[in-house]
């Protein structure tokens, strides 16, 4: 069974930083790309950020580019997202996700919540 | 980036009703369209996938249709457990990109 659960999350201060983890579990992670998606409070949700199974390309949304940097470690089947300069508009849940070629996001984790407050 | 308009924002309708949800790109997306179900407090969970396959598990009372710019998730006989919000994603380009929602309710 796919599981994956991501921690990390909490209460920041606009400017400051946080690193998110997600550990997978049930399948080869080595062998998939893995993605973040956020999700504002009573919100759309907002793809961030991929990473290829190899972590030979990363693309990132607009929103986020230059701030958030996606990483793994094939070791470990752990993904991160290491974000900085966070901003209120950062406020989400951020879920880790695996994308299924064709099929989209057919795996998901509970999610961590992030809030930037001062 | 590819636009998806989700519509309508809300719904609300009576136990065995059937209703649709309608997406809309900004340019064909080829079929590469996801349908996902998002009840309170949960993470959103895969309904239809390449715009109308039923993902595994998923109740047959769900489906979805359309092509190029045009998608549509159905909900026949609609049951309690329905209520949740509806999201539409294409994944025919990066970035990929959601519906902004719309929210079920039973009447």
């Amino acid at each position: 069974e796919v599981q994956l659960v991501e921690s990390g999350g909490g209460l920041v201060k606009p400017g400051s930083s946080l690193k998110l983890s997600c550990v997978a579990s049930g399948f080869t992670f080595s062998s998939y790309g893995m993605h973040w998606i956020r999700q504002a409070p009573k919100k759309g949700l907002e793809w961030i950020a991929l990473i290829y199974y190899d972590s030979s390309n990363k693309y990132y949304a607009d929103s986020v580019k230059g701030r958030f940097t996606i990483s793994r470690d094939n070791s470990k089947n752990t993904l991160y997202l290491e974000m900085n300069s966070l901003r209120s508009e950062d406020t989400a849940m951020y879920y880790c996700a695996k994308y299924v070629t064709a099929h989209g996001f057919a795996y998901w984790g509970q999610g961590t919540l992030v809030t930037v407050s001062s | 980036d590819i636009q998806m308009t989700q519509s309508p924002a809300s719904l609300s309708a009576s136990l065995g009703e059937t209703v649709t949800i309608e997406c809309r790109a900004s340019e064909d997306i080829y079929n590469g369209l996801a349908w996902y179900q998002q009840k309170p407090g949960k993470s959103p969970q895969l309904l239809i996938y390449n715009a109308n396959s039923l993902h595994t598990g998923v109740p047959s009372r769900f489906s979805g249709s359309g092509s190029g710019t045009q998608y549509s998730l159905k909900i026949n006989s609609l049951q309690s457990e329905d209520v949740a919000s509806y999201f539409c994603q294409q994944y025919y380009d990066y970035p990929f990109t959601f519906g902004s929602g719309t929210k079920l309710e039973i009447k």
